[in-house]
């Protein structure tokens, strides 16, 4: 079973643009988490989405949104990017009978500048 | 308010040797625990998991203490290899609440030949 692939991996940008991330989760998994790392905050949680609805959201600002489409792929959002969402973008899915045994993808490194 | 912590930022131990990796969290109404090992530039790969109503979990060299009247965790890790060698995440969850994880800072191991 292929795991859980993110495209681009590696992405450069300048303030003030957008970006578009995105996330396969492994086949039959339906639900798609999203988590940021940074060397001074960690890994923290974004938000989850399932059956394209999202269930949870963390605490970041509204330039960060996300969707999910009806084969569970989903994108991530962040507009008006600023110089400290430079980080590694994570994406994690899960299958019903385990909701809570997330598998990562490798991540997408962003960097603004 | 770090509500999961990994107080201990690195660990170094002999090959074949007890790696003993601790977590404490502060919030009650986690109930469900995880394990991560993360290698550079890949996602965290999930290990091992607990849920509140276990003390003990194991598996083959990796085994979870859970002492929720201290709202502690460790990973024992035995015997330890070179391969071992990542930052390892604890992670915590209400599972009524979602798929959201919370993260304890990393430890990294290093196993020495």
């Amino acid at each position: 079973k292929a795991g859980v692939t993110q495209t681009p991996r590696y992405l450069i940008k300048t303030r003030g643009q957008q970006v578009t991330l995105s996330c396969s989760p492994i086949s039959g998994h339906r639900s798609v988490s999203w988590y940021q790392q940074t060397p001074g905050q960690g890994l923290q949680f974004l938000f989850e989405y399932f059956s394209e609805t999202q269930r949870n959201k963390g605490n970041f600002p509204g330039r960060f949104s996300g969707r999910q489409f009806s084969n569970s792929r989903s994108e991530m959002n962040v507009s008006t990017l600023e110089l400290g969402d430079s980080a590694l973008y994570l994406c994690a899915s899960s299958q019903p009978s385990a909701p809570n045994e997330q598998f990562f993808g490798p991540g997408t490194r962003l960097t603004v500048l | 308010d770090q509500q999961v912590k990994q107080n201990s930022p690195s660990l170094s131990v002999q090959e074949g040797r007890i790696s003993i990796l601790n977590c404490d969290y502060t919030n009650s109404m986690f109930d469900y625990f995880l394990w991560y090992k993360k290698y550079p530039a890949e996602g965290p790969t999930f290990l091992i998991s607990i849920s509140s109503i276990k003390d003990k979990n194991e598996d083959g060299r990796f085994t979870v203490f859970l002492n929720k009247s201290a709202k502690h965790l460790s990973l024992h890790i035995v015997p330890s290899q070179p391969g071992d060698s990542a930052v390892y995440f604890c992670a915590a969850s209400r599972p009524a609440a979602g798929n959201k994880l919370t993260f304890g800072g990393g430890t990294r191991v290093l196993v020495k030949p």
